[in-house]
Formats: structure tokens, sequence, C-alpha cells
């Protein structure tokens, strides 16, 4: 079966931009998790979609939101970028969440300049 | 407060020769315990879930064991394309968040 697809693999933007990425699970996931993974900070927790609700949120600034829609595919976005941002942001999805059966995205690449 | 950590930061070994990465941690209610292996420029793959202390999970050169406070992946005559990040993350009970450890970088030199 089809993996989790990100898209897009790469993006540069400019400090002060916004960015949208996104996120196709796996057919028939209904959970959505997103992270953040630095070099410097290693894998840190987003947020998790469940059929279309936020079911948990970590630590991170209102800048960064998310969405999850009818079919599963989920979108983050992050406003006002600044250089701490770049990062790898890589998305998980599972049947049932909580941290069980993840398989991830290859995840998208983003450098702010 | 709720932690995971692993040791070492980076491993070098010889085709051949076993050895264990440690992934010790200070979580309440730990619900799992999970390894992953991460290759450079993509996600992490999961490799075994752990529930209670005693357990043990094996797959090909790899074990996962379980204690009340560490897990051990011991990687036994390992080859090259066992190089990676490995990665152990613990899940709570208080909610569905995994919290991840930095991971240990393996280099399995031919």
């Amino acid at each position: 079966k089809a993996g989790v697809t990100q898209t897009p693999r790469y993006l540069i933007k400019t400090r002060g931009q916004q960015v949208t990425l996104s996120c196709s699970p796996i057919s028939g996931h209904r959970s959505v998790s997103w992270y953040q993974q630095t070099p410097g900070q290693g894998l840190q927790f987003l947020f998790e979609y469940f059929s279309e609700t936020q079911r948990n949120k970590g630590n991170f600034p209102g800048r960064f939101s998310g969405r999850q829609f009818s079919n599963s595919r989920s979108e983050m976005n992050v406003s006002t970028l600044e250089l701490g941002d770049s990062a790898l942001y890589l998305c998980a999805s599972s049947d049932t969440g909580g941290g069980y059966g993840y398989t991830f995205g290859s995840g998208t690449r983003l450098t702010v300049v | 407060e709720d932690q995971v950590t692993q040791s070492p930061e980076a491993l070098r070994l010889q085709e051949g020769e076993s050895s264990s990465l440690n992934c010790s941690y200070t979580v309440s209610g730990l619900r799992g315990l999970f390894w992953y292996r991460q290759d450079p420029g993509k996600g992490p793959e999961f490799l075994f879930t752990l529930y209670s202390a005693g357990e043990e999970k094996e797959k090909e050169r790899l074990k996962a064991t379980l204690t009340k406070k560490e897990s051990f992946l011991h990687i036994t005559a390992p080859k090259p394309e066992d190089s990676a990040t490995y990665l152990c993350a613990a899940t709570l009970g208080s909610n569905y968040q995994l919290i991840w450890g930095a991971g240990t970088k393996l280099i399995i030199k031919p």
C-alpha cells in the first residue's frame, strides 16, 4: 500500500512569510501527527489530529497551526516565519494514534533565510 | 519532568562487532517504549514496541529489551547497512504524546 506522502520535499522561505505543508496519510489511517526535527532539539511534537479533531498539542507558539480534512489529509501552517523554524517537518500516520503504529513520511525540509 | 535520554550519542563499530545502545527514561505511567531507525533524509522507521519490564523483541540482528528504568537495543554482528540513527521514544499514560530521545548515530565500518 502507498506510504505517507509529504509535499513539498524542500522549501526555502524568507523570514516573515508563511508556509503550508501537506501530509497524505496511509489509506484508512485516521490519525496524523506532526513533528519538528532539528539537530539540536531532536523530534519535537507539534500536534495530533484524529478524525478532523485536534487531539493533542505540543509546546509550540500559536504561529504553528494545523488542520485535518474529512479524507484524513492534513496540513500544517506556520505564519510569520523565523530563522529558528528551519527544520525537517515530519508527519506520522496511524490508525489509532497515541504514538502507536506510526508510519512516518520522508518529511519536508524547510529553510528560512 | 518526563524525559528520555539516549547514550552514546554516536557509536562506531567494526562489521561483526556486537554492542548495545541505551535508552533511559524518567516518565510516569509509561504505556509503551518504542524504537525507530532513521536513515539520512528519511523519516523514522518503526522497529519495536515494548510494554512492560522484562519484555524482549527481536528482528534480524536487533533485540530490544526493557527494564523499569531503561531499554537496550542490542545489535549482534552488525553489517554496514545497519548504519543509521536509532531513536527511542516513550508514550505516557496521561496523554497521547511521544517523548523522544535525541538518538544514537550508529556507524558500522566494513
